[in-house]
């Protein structure tokens, strides 16, 4: 149980290009969807929070209009990064956690976007 | 904040144990354990939510202090398939309530 899918696994596109990234919970109802970015050999940083139904919170220093979030249902969530650039490649992650706000249940991730911008 | 997890890495022969461990500057509402292999995603290991808690199994367990600022995760008799990057995720209170922090991992190798 618990799974989450995220799809595509491996993007590559041209400077400019915008590119969406989905994240789906196959076999439970995630009211919050996280997405994080990791670099090379560090850590997992989370870039924003969101919420079905509602806009999605951003972490300091992540900008709003260049990663837009979209979670329009309990089982989707969408990121895209607009107009990316060669410093936008990274490894996107994104997790997902059933129950309330303060339920104590895990995140499950899904298995990566590893994006490259030429 | 992010916590602190050491070591930064960890080289073992199949059946030793290890240690890792995960310091928060200040109380925690709970710690979160995930395995990530190379190029995949976290792997979930558990939740500890009470100081004082020690939970898992034979294998693989975990405790958090009284203080709920420092928890271990204990690897005993490690095996192969045990090898890779090993997180804690923080949860402090406040606005940082229900986001985990991740620490900087402690690459686990288990060589036969």
């Amino acid at each position: 149980g618990a799974v989450v899918s995220q799809h595509p696994s491996w993007v590559i596109c041209k400077s400019g290009t915008s590119v969406k990234i989905e994240c789906r919970s196959l076999d439970f109802q995630a009211t919050t969807m996280f997405w994080y970015r990791q670099f090379p050999k560090q850590s997992l940083m989370l870039m924003a929070t969101s919420n079905e139904g509602s806009k999605a919170t951003y972490e300091q220093g992540v900008e709003k209009d260049k990663f837009l979030i979209n979670h329009a249902s309990l089982t989707l969530s969408t990121l895209t990064v607009t107009s990316a650039h060669p410093e936008d490649s990274s490894f996107y992650i994104c997790s997902a956690r059933a129950g309330t706000w303060n339920s104590n249940q895990p995140q499950h991730f899904g298995d990566g976007t590893r994006l490259s911008i030429l | 904040q992010q916590p602190v997890q050491s070591p930064q890495a960890v080289i073992l022969r199949e059946g030793e144990d290890a240690v890792i461990n995960c310091s928060s500057s200040k109380a925690l509402y709970s710690v979160h354990w995930y395995r990530q292999k190379h190029g995949e995603a976290p792997v979930f290991l558990m939740i500890l939510l009470k100081g004082g808690e020690q939970k898992g199994h034979e294998k693989i367990s975990a405790s958090f202090n009284e203080k709920k600022q420092q928890s271990s995760l204990y690897l005993t008799a490690s095996q192969l398939s045990y090898s890779g990057t090993y997180f804690c995720g923080t949860e402090g209170g406040g606005t940082s309530y229900g986001k985990l922090t991740f620490g900087q991992g402690t690459i686990l190798t288990v060589h036969p």
